[in-house]
């Protein structure tokens, strides 16, 4: 099966500036995730969809961060406007169900300066 | 709140030496328990999951693991270490009841020497 797709692979940009993310799941995977690893941490999740419905947003900056999975399947994260701390690799994974095992993105790498 | 301690950043081990990575988890209710790999600016790929059927766990690799619930840990070993295992390893514990998402302790290095 093809895996989770995530582009772009590394983005570039200055603080204040908004960036966006795209991920495809896994055909017929319900549950999606995104989460920001910062370099030397592990993954934090930011947020978590069930279809196209929010089950947990608690960790996202919601005054910069945004996200949204239109029709249940691809998903997108938008940042604006962009800090320095927002530099990290942000993953996106997904799953048959909320306690199936996630498949993850190759994650996109972003660099804030 | 649900949460793990993986203890040691960095591990270092010679080829043909055992790998023992540990994990600590702290959860009210039994939890799921996975640990991950991944390499050099690739995602995360699973090694193996602890869901209650058996407290010993085979993954791939040759990696398993030991769910031991009266000391809350879940340590990763691997007999024989291989250049190829050098890796970031991450464990992760999830609410089975709640259906939450997965959270990841701060990762543990692994360096294998020839």
């Amino acid at each position: 099966e093809a895996g989770v797709a995530q582009s772009p692979r590394y983005k570039i940009i200055e603080k204040r500036q908004s960036v966006a993310f795209w991920c495809n799941p896994i055909s017929g995977h319900a549950t999606l995730y995104w989460y920001q690893q910062i370099l030397g941490q592990g993954p934090k999740l930011l947020i978590q969809f069930q279809n196209n419905g929010v089950v947990d947003d608690s960790q996202l900056p919601k005054d910069r961060f945004s996200a949204e999975r239109l029709k249940g399947v691809d998903s997108t994260l938008k940042i604006q406007p962009a800090k320095l701390e927002d530099s990290a690799v942000y993953l996106c994974a997904s799953g048959w169900s909320s306690d199936s095992p996630l498949h993850f993105g190759n994650g996109t790498r972003l660099t804030v300066t | 709140a649900q949460s793990v301690t993986q203890l040691g950043s960095h591990v270092s081990v010679s080829e043909g030496a055992l790998v023992l990575l540990r994990c600590n988890y702290s959860s009210s209710v039994p939890p799921y328990l996975f640990w991950y790999v991944q390499y050099p600016n690739q995602g995360l790929q699973l090694l193996l999951k602890y869901t209650s059927a058996a407290t010993l766990v085979k993954g791939i690799n040759g990696f398993e693991a030991e769910f031991k619930k009266s000391e809350t840990s879940f340590h990763l070993t691997k007999p024989s270490a291989h250049m190829s295992d050098a890796a970031e390893y991450f464990c992760a514990v999830s609410d089975r009841q709640a259906g939450t998402a997965l959270i990841f302790g701060k990762g543990t290095t692994l360096s294998v020497s020839s």
